[in-house]
């Protein structure tokens, strides 16, 4: 069965920390993965992974994926209030999008 | 930029009475999905059509029917809903079914009593 796990599930900051967000998949055919990031209504998309140890990066956000560990990292550095979201991890297997249950980050002022 | 327009926003609904959510892109895109979203639960797929004129099950297809009525129109149905339908529900679309990205409508919330 295709999984994808996230951890952890919700996670309290302060404004100015860094944050790594954890993202484990099992699928059959791996073919892409996906960051979304999810405030109050529709997730939008943050990056997209296809090929290991290449860093995606926008402003404070990054991303990596290791496909022999058959993981994924997001990064937020010097994070601020609102970055405060459910980060959704997602993985293309070619035939669907599977989602993770995603992490919920709280950036406290 | 519409993008994934999905209707209605808002709908209670008495156990037992039947909806349709609509579900519309301009993206010329040619695969759809119908996703539900429960605390703790992540998003969970219902149902999708790769391509017009085709549907599959997902996950929770269980208590729902879909129509593709087009390229650009996705419908999902509940024909006799149960409060544990009640949910926030996504539409979205992308590409194809291993296309890069994966775009969301803005989400229905539905309760059922």
């Amino acid at each position: 069965e295709d999984k994808v796990v996230q951890s952890p599930l919700s996670l309290v900051v302060h404004e100015g920390d860094t944050v790594t967000l954890n993202c484990s998949y099992e699928v059959t055919n791996f073919r892409s993965l996906l960051w979304y990031k999810q405030e109050k209504k529709a997730p939008t998309f943050l990056f997209m992974l296809t090929s290991s140890g290449i860093e995606k990066k926008s402003g404070r956000l990054s991303s990596i994926l290791d496909k022999k560990e058959l993981f994924s990292i997001l990064n937020i550095t010097a994070t601020q209030t609102g970055d405060s979201a459910i980060y959704l991890c997602a993985v293309n297997t070619g035939n669907q999008f599977y989602f993770g249950t995603g992490t919920s980050l709280t950036v406290i002022p | 930029n519409a993008g994934v327009t999905q209707t209605p926003k808002f709908q209670v609904l008495k156990t037992g009475q039947s909806m349709t959510l609509q579900c519309a892109q301009d993206m010329n895109h040619n695969s759809m999905y119908w996703y539900r979203q429960d605390p703790g639960m992540g998003l969970r797929l219902i149902y999708y059509s790769a391509s017009e004129g085709t549907t599959d099950k997902g996950e929770v297809p269980n208590g729902y029917n879909v129509s593709r009525l087009n390229k650009r129109e996705f419908s999902l149905r509940l024909e006799s809903a149960a409060p544990s339908q009640t949910s926030v529900y996504f539409c979205a679309s992308s590409i194809s079914v291993s296309g890069n990205t994966i775009y969301f409508g803005e989400g229905s919330w539905l309760t059922v009593v």
